[in-house]
């Protein structure tokens, strides 16, 4: 059984950094297939990346999305104010089907 | 643009059963597969179960086999969640969201809130 591990647990940064976030898996993720998701407090989740490295309809190309195997990183560029949020890798596909990490909060400076 | 919008979410007892309801717009339903994803309290997401565009094909997380159904209804472009034998600690937001290559989910509902108290 796949378990993703997030690191960290939260990032403090100002606005204009760059942020880089680590997922982890107990075992290598098939196919690269790994989605990062987004989420600010008392919304949905909103994809941003999914394959690893490609992104969802409409996301800003400040994120990107890098890894294979067992170790991948979603990476902001420049912070904006409304990038601060919680952060969840996925992945889908091995066993078991979909696993969520605990999430990487990005917190303001 | 594409529309979920869930229902069904109340406070029920532990034992009891719910049936969550997400309606779908705004894009060809019967051609996507579908996905429920639940999140207690302060805490982070779990998915529950899958099912194709067709129906036919469906999956549940361990957590919930046994206990929970997923169905839809093309005609209605609706998703279902039959819940039962309902737990404390089934209390969450569940968001129906739909799938991009099955079990990416590119578009999510609001949430419908299912609290299990006595």
């Amino acid at each position: 059984e796949i378990v993703l591990t997030q690191s960290p647990g939260t990032l403090s940064l100002s606005p204009g950094e760059r942020a880089t976030l680590s997922c982890w898996a107990s075992q290598g993720v098939r196919g690269s297939q790994l989605a990062w998701y987004q989420q600010k407090p008392g919304q949905a989740p909103r994809l941003l990346i999914y394959g690893a490295s490609s992104r969802a309809t409409g996301i800003p190309d400040r994120f990107s999305g890098s890894g294979s195997g067992t170790d991948f990183t979603l990476t902001i560029s420049r912070l904006e104010p409304e990038d601060f949020a919680v952060y969840y890798c996925q992945q889908y596909g091995s066993s078991p089907l979909v696993t969520f990490g605990g999430g990487t909060t990005v917190e303001i400076k | 643009e594409v529309l979920l919008v869930e229902s069904g979410g109340d406070l029920v007892q532990p034992g009891g059963s719910l049936r969550l309801s997400c309606a779908a717009s705004g894009f060809t339903f019967r051609t996507y597969e579908m996905n429920w994803v639940r999140q207690a309290p302060g805490k982070g997401l779990e998915w529950l179960s899958y099912i194709s565009g067709s129906g036919t094909t469906i999956f549940y997380a361990d957590s919930v086999k046994g206990r929970f159904t997923i169905s839809r209804d093309n005609a209605e472009n609706s998703l279902y969640l039959q819940m039962h034998s309902l737990r404390v600690e089934d209390t969450a937001v569940y968001y129906c969201a739909r799938g991009l290559q099955g079990l990416i989910f590119d578009h999510w509902g609001q949430g419908t809130r299912v609290t299990v108290s006595s």
